[in-house]
């Protein structure tokens, strides 16, 4: 089945630095990819649409000069959190629907990646 | 716009136990609906769907049916097993391919032997 990989798992960065984390379809193309942030004991939420070869659609709240995206092929995308603060503590989920797939096709999840702010 | 309101967790039920999860949803136009598992520390995989009203989307024991007339989509099992605990997210994806899912906000299922 179509495998939706992410990168790193788990992250503990110091504030003010910028961590990155990849997500790669491994097995399918995909034009658009998704990202998610998970809160403790919380349902995800959709911080922005990424879109291969222009720019990202952020949800409204989520700051786009904090939270860059490139989604440079169509099989990739990088998130960078930019100038990391605690508050940035997170756990974040890539997702991703294959290029040919309708809207009743499944997304495929990334396992998630845990980010720690210190 | 579009919403998923799921039951509060958490769940909490001995094995065997017969398990109902209740979703609702609202949408404009004919969504599809899902829902995902997620396990303790793993990412999100899919249980089940349903494309269309009255389709029954079933995945290792679990079913649930997209009812239109009661913008429905409950997830039930008739035996849980204690590897079932996970918390599950009901979601909705709208006609257009390209949108994201919109979520529920996820029920944690404690299932004890």
């Amino acid at each position: 089945g179509a495998v939706v990989s992410q990168h790193p798992s788990w992250v503990i960065c110091k504030s003010g630095t910028s961590v990155k984390i990849e997500c790669r379809s491994l097995d399918f193309q995909a034009t658009t990819m998704f990202w998610y942030r998970q809160f403790p004991k919380q349902s995800l939420m959709l911080m922005a649409t990424s879109n291969e070869g222009s720019k990202a659609t952020y949800e409204q709240g989520v700051e786009k000069d904090k939270f860059l995206i490139n989604h440079a092929s169509l099989t990739l995308s990088t998130l960078t959190v930019t100038s990391a603060h605690p508050e940035d503590s997170s756990f974040y989920i890539c997702s991703a629907r294959d290029t040919g797939g309708r809207s009743h096709s499944p997304l495929h999840f990334g396992n998630g990646t845990r980010l720690t702010v210190t | 716009g579009n919403s998923v309101t799921q039951m509060e967790g958490p769940v909490t039920l001995s094995e065997e136990a017969f398990l109902t999860i209740n979703c609702t949803y609202t949408a404009t136009g004919y969504p599809s609906l899902f829902w995902y598992v997620q396990y303790p520390g793993e990412g999100l995989q899919l249980l089940l769907k349903a494309t269309k009203a009255d389709d029954k989307g079933s995945n290792k024991g679990f079913e649930a049916t997209y009812r239109k007339e009661t913008t429905s989509f409950h997830l039930e099992k008739g035996s849980v097993q204690v590897s079932d605990s996970a918390v599950y997210f009901c979601a909705l994806s709208d006609q257009q391919a390209g949108t994201a899912l919109i979520f529920g906000k996820g029920t944690t299922l404690s299932v004890s032997s």
